[in-house]
């Protein structure tokens, strides 16, 4: 069975505190690795897919890095408006091809 | 301007009520999903379509009906069987199911 955990589950940061949330999967085979940020009482918006290990992707102040175990969410001198909850999901390869989402990780930046 | 929408925001349902949730595409996508949100869980997945007039059972279907007669447009219907409906239920669409998923406001329902 997949299974996704993300951690911490709650992170609290200072304006311009750099810092990375993490994503632990296992699965038989990966086929993507996508990371969402979902503000609260709205869907999730689609942030980055990555596909295999060592490929890195990045969009402001967010770097999306992956391992052939984890994936790791780099966010570099954060604002508050960065707050909110980053979901993390894993797509195998063969079956039904719907991906496990784990719980999230809500980050909080107080400036 | 292309998206997923999704209506109402906030629902109420009734003691024995069957609700229905609407989820429209217009980005041309042909798969397209249903997922629950609860606190402190991960997106749970109720249904699931890649084509018009199919659809398959995800992980909690119990409680749930869905139909596809349009490309654009997979409704979701809470029965009074769903005995906690209680939660913010997120439709999702992607272009095969292969790939990326993309997600609509959502709406949240709750029970009087």
């Amino acid at each position: 069975e997949d299974q996704v955990t993300q951690s911490p589950e709650a992170l609290r940061l200072q304006e311009g505190e750099s810092s990375s949330l993490n994503c632990s999967y296992t699965v038989s085979g990966l086929r993507g690795l996508f990371w969402y940020r979902q503000d609260p009482g709205k869907g999730p918006e689609f942030l980055f897919t990555l596909y295999s290990a060592g490929e890195e992707k990045e969009k402001e102040r967010l770097k999306a890095t992956l391992t052939k175990k984890e994936s790791f969410l780099h966010i570099t001198a954060p604002k508050p408006e960065d707050s909110a909850t980053y979901l993390c999901a894993v797509q195998a390869v063969g079956g039904s091809y719907i991906p496990t989402f784990g719980r999230g990780t809500s980050l909080i930046v107080h400036p | 301007d292309g998206g997923i929408t999704q209506s109402p925001k906030y629902l109420f349902r009734k003691e024995g009520q069957n609700v229905t949730l609407s989820c429209e595409q217009n980005l041309n996508h042909d798969a397209m999903y249903w997922y629950r949100q609860d606190p402190g869980q991960g997106l749970r997945l109720i249904y699931y379509s890649q084509i018009v007039n199919d659809f398959q059972k995800g992980d909690i279907a119990e409680g749930y009906s869905v139909s596809r007669e349009k490309k654009e447009s997979f409704p979701l219907t809470v029965t009074s069987a769903q005995k906690n409906p209680t939660a913010f239920y997120l439709c999702a669409s992607s272009t095969r199911q292969i790939e990326t998923q993309y997600f609509g406001p959502g709406t949240r329902l709750l029970v009087l």
